[in-house]
């Protein structure tokens, strides 16, 4: 069975501070893992995806995220928040063989002045 | 521009009434897909479609049918079945059926309110 938990519901920086979003699976077999952002009442929209190539991913708006295999994790980070980064963000599982992803339940990040 | 189309944005039913959800995309791609998201809990799969004429449940099926009569059109019907209709539904495409290390594009999404 494959999981994703998303170890903060809520995070809160200020602007120009380093963002970091917690993300941890479950999985018995290589996954493939992203990152999706989601601002209010809009469709989801990729950040960043790993499939096994270099465990350290750069994606759009200067985001990032580490595969790490023997934590299990997969963080999202950013050296500098901007207004523009609140929204929600998902962490997002596939295993090879399985038909569906496998969503976490969202982390809300906060952005203030 | 190529995407996918959700329509209407905001949807409003009394309760009893069955509902279609409209989900158009514009990509070529064979696999779609409908969520469901509630607040605090991710989303959840409704129904998938790898292909034309075809398509599989997913984890929350129950209360919801779909057609795919065409790759670029993936209707999802509400019916009075369903017993919490009201939530925010997204509609997502991918170009390779079967193989999810490829991403999932998605709709604005469609908020219905049933009350």
């Amino acid at each position: 069975a494959q999981s994703v938990t998303q170890l903060d519901s809520h995070v809160s920086v200020s602007e120009g501070t380093p963002v970091l979003l917690r993300c941890n699976y479950s999985s018995s077999y290589s996954p493939s893992l992203f990152w999706y952002v989601q601002h209010p009442n809009k469709g989801l929209q990729l950040l960043l995806k790993y499939t096994s190539a270099a465990t350290l991913v750069k994606g759009i708006n200067g985001f990032e995220a580490e595969f790490k295999k023997s934590e299990t994790s997969f963080h999202l980070t950013k050296p500098s928040a901007h207004m523009s980064d609140a929204a929600e963000y998902f962490c997002v599982v596939s295993l090879p063989g399985y038909s569906t992803l496998t969503f976490g339940k969202g982390t809300m990040l906060l952005v203030s002045p | 521009d190529g995407g996918i189309t959700q329509s209407p944005k905001y949807l409003f039913r009394k309760e009893g009434q069955n509902v279609t959800l409209s989900c158009e995309q514009n990509l070529n791609h064979d696999a779609m897909y409908w969520y469901r998201q509630d607040p605090g809990q991710g989303l959840r799969l409704i129904y998938y479609s790898q292909i034309v004429n075809d398509f599989q449940k997913g984890d929350i099926a129950e209360g919801y049918s779909v057609s795919r009569e065409k790759k670029e059109s993936f209707p999802l019907t509400v019916t009075s079945a369903q017993k919490n209709p009201t939530a925010f539904y997204l509609c997502a495409s991918s170009s390779t059926p079967g193989d999810l290390s490829y991403e999932q594009y998605f709709g604005p999404g469609t908020r219905l309110t049933v009350t």
